[in-house]
This record gives C-alpha cells, structure tokens and sequence, in this order.
C-alpha cells in the first residue's frame, strides 16, 4: 500500500527566506502527485500538480519536483511571505486511481 | 473552473439528531466525489468513495448506515450524519476530480460539525 510522508511536520522561517517542503512516497507507480495548501478551517486548495511524465511545474513563487525514482517531490517556495503561512499537503494519486495524502507541513513565516 | 463547493460551512445540533452536508461541482460534471474526515492537525481520512447512479463505497471502519451518502445528480453528493453524537464532531471534507482528465482534485470548503 502506498504510504505518503511529509518532513517536517512543522517549520517556521523568517520572511523573505526560500524554503523546501519535501514529500516522499513508498511506491512510485503513481499517476500525478499534487500539492495543496489548507489554511485553519478551510478546505484544501490545489497548487500544483505534477503529471508522472513530467519534472517539476512552476506557477508564480512555487515550484515543485517529481522523482519518481526515489519516490521524492518537492515543494520549492521562493522569498516567503506571511501569508504562505498554512499547512501544505502533498497527495499521490496511484495508477488504481486511489489518492494518499500526506500528514502535511505546517510552515509559519515570520515577519 | 472545476470549483466545488460545500453548505453548510458550520453547523452546530444536538445529539441524536440528523446532518446533511452537501457537495456541489459548480462548472462541471463529477460522477465520482470523495467524502473525507479531518481531526485537528491531523491529515485527510478517506471515508467513503460517492458514486453517481450507484452505491458509495465506504473505508473499513466507516459505519455506512451512520454516515448516509447520497449522489443524487452529477453536480450533487450529500452526506447525512445520523444521529450525530459528540464523537462524530469533526471537519468534513469533499472533493471532485476535476474534468481535464488530468487526474487533479479540487476540494470543497469544508463544513465543521459540532454536536452538543
């Protein structure tokens, strides 16, 4: 069974810094792998989303990496800002169309 | 597009008592949507799988005859918490795949149940 893992639960930077969340997954027959942002009593937003045949994608500050070979994705934000600050998801969706989620990031950026 | 949406956002009733929570796909069709639970600082749990036209398919452990789930059109899922007591309050989740065959998910806001 595919299991989903996200280091650190927690991190806190101080504003301006380029940060990495990382995400690794146990089976790398995956179909895409997803990032999300959830804020404190909200639902889930999508922020990218990386087919299996592709390397990374890029949309404003984020940018995010597939290596399905080592079962890693990254989540590269560049000069962080306050409101980054929520918890970051990754989710791999397997080629039996089931979704793992991961046990998510919580990043604070400090002012 | 692809925006899914969710009433009610809170909602707050007294043990014994009934909750339906619904899912909506605004600009497209879902024929399959995900119900899922989320306790504090905790990640998604998966609890059913809602299939238009058909029967949900629930998680082992997920009590089906507790949490009711309906997929009345193709722009509609509905969860029913019946006879709610204070251990089913939580965070609840839907999401749709969205239609650009792509395979992306898109969530709703999210409705939090509190039974008292």
């Amino acid at each position: 069974k595919q299991e989903v893992t996200q280091i650190p639960a927690a991190l806190s930077v101080p504003e301006g810094e380029n940060l990495v969340l990382n995400c690794s997954f146990t089976d790398s027959a995956i179909y895409n792998l997803q990032w999300f942002r959830q804020d404190p009593g909200k639902g889930l937003t999508s922020l990218l989303l990386i087919q299996s045949s592709q390397r990374e994608q890029t949309s404003g500050r984020l940018n995010a990496s597939l290596d399905k070979s080592s079962g890693r994705s990254t989540l590269y934000i560049a000069a962080s800002q306050p409101g980054d600050s929520a918890t970051y998801l990754c989710a791999a969706l397997d080629t039996g169309n089931q979704f793992y989620f991961g046990t998510g990031t919580s990043l604070t950026v400090i002012p | 597009g692809a925006v899914v949406s969710q009433h009610p956002s809170w909602v707050i009733c007294k043990s014994g008592t009934s909750v339906k929570i619904e899912c909506r796909s605004l600009d497209f069709q879902a024929t399959t949507m995900f119900w899922y639970r989320q306790f504090p600082k905790q990640s998604l749990m998966l609890m059913a799988t809602s299939n238009e036209g058909s029967k949900a398919t629930y998680e082992q452990g997920v009590e089906k005859d507790k949490f009711l789930i309906n997929h009345a059109s193709l722009t509609l899922s509905t969860l029913t918490v019946t006879s709610a007591h204070p251990e089913d309050s939580s965070f609840y989740i839907c999401s749709a795949p969205g239609p650009f065959g792509a395979g992306e998910l898109f969530f709703g806001e999210g409705s939090r149940l509190t039974v008292l």
